[in-house]
């Protein structure tokens, strides 16, 4: 398998533009979270999916991002309009939790430069 | 809510030598997940180990072993033998336990805020 697949692997824009990150999950996984990694804040968890649905986005830092998974292998995270302080290496990862199976595989994150 | 603590910010050792880096968590739940993750300056985040609560014996993994002292949540990761390639980022992390036909829930890996591991020739 490939693992979990991020794209772009780095993306530099504009304050303002609106920014879309792509995820595939591992074929067969069931959770699909994504996560933000900051020098000050470390590893924050932004939302995670079950079979397609959002679980729990309570940390989602607000209305400027929104996550969509329309299948099981695609997932997005946009931030529209992007600010500086949106800078920040985003994680997709994924899981088949509750069999027995719990840990995360991490794909290789995005790095976002907002200017 | 749970809550993960690696008090040791940076840490420095020698080629070959025996590292053991510190995690302490507090939950008042009792079944649970811990993990060890690695992310070298490739950026990948890399599990190291998983230990599982309800488990006494340590998990181990080749050249990596855990500490786990379930009463004093504390869940140390000890590197023996420790070469160039473990130079990383390490975190601890905790997650907790959900049923076979739980859904939704709080299934969330908090992390910690990390120790980074530089090994010296």
């Amino acid at each position: 398998d490939a693992g979990v697949i991020q794209s772009p692997r780095h993306e530099v824009t504009e304050m303002g533009q609106e920014v879309t990150l792509r995820c595939k999950p591992i074929s067969g996984h069931d959770y699909l979270f994504w996560y933000r990694q900051t020098m000050m804040r470390g590893l924050e968890l932004l939302i995670y999916f079950n079979n397609n649905v959002p679980i729990d986005d309570s940390g989602m830092p607000e209305d400027r991002f929104s996550a969509k998974m329309p299948n099981a292998s695609f997932s997005t995270l946009k931030i529209q309009p992007s600010e500086p302080r949106d800078s920040a290496v985003y994680f997709c990862a994924s899981s088949l939790l509750g069999r027995g199976n719990e840990k995360l595989f991490f794909g290789s994150g995005t790095q976002l430069s907002v200017l | 809510a749970q809550t993960v603590t690696q008090s040791q910010p940076e840490m420095s050792v020698q080629e070959a030598e025996t590292v053991t880096l510190s995690c302490t968590y507090d939950t008042s739940e009792n079944n649970y997940y811990l993990f060890w993750y690695k992310q070298p300056p490739s950026r990948q985040m890399i599990l190291v180990i998983r230990q599982e609560a309800y488990k006494q014996q340590n998990a181990t993994e080749n050249r990596f072993s855990v500490n786990f002292q379930k009463a004093a949540k504390s869940f140390s990761l000890k590197i023996s033998d420790s070469q160039l390639g473990d130079t990383a980022m390490y975190f601890c992390a905790f997650m907790k336990h959900v049923g076979v036909m739980a859904y939704g829930g709080a299934q969330k890996l908090v992390f910690g805020q990390g120790t980074r591991l530089t090994i010296n020739p």
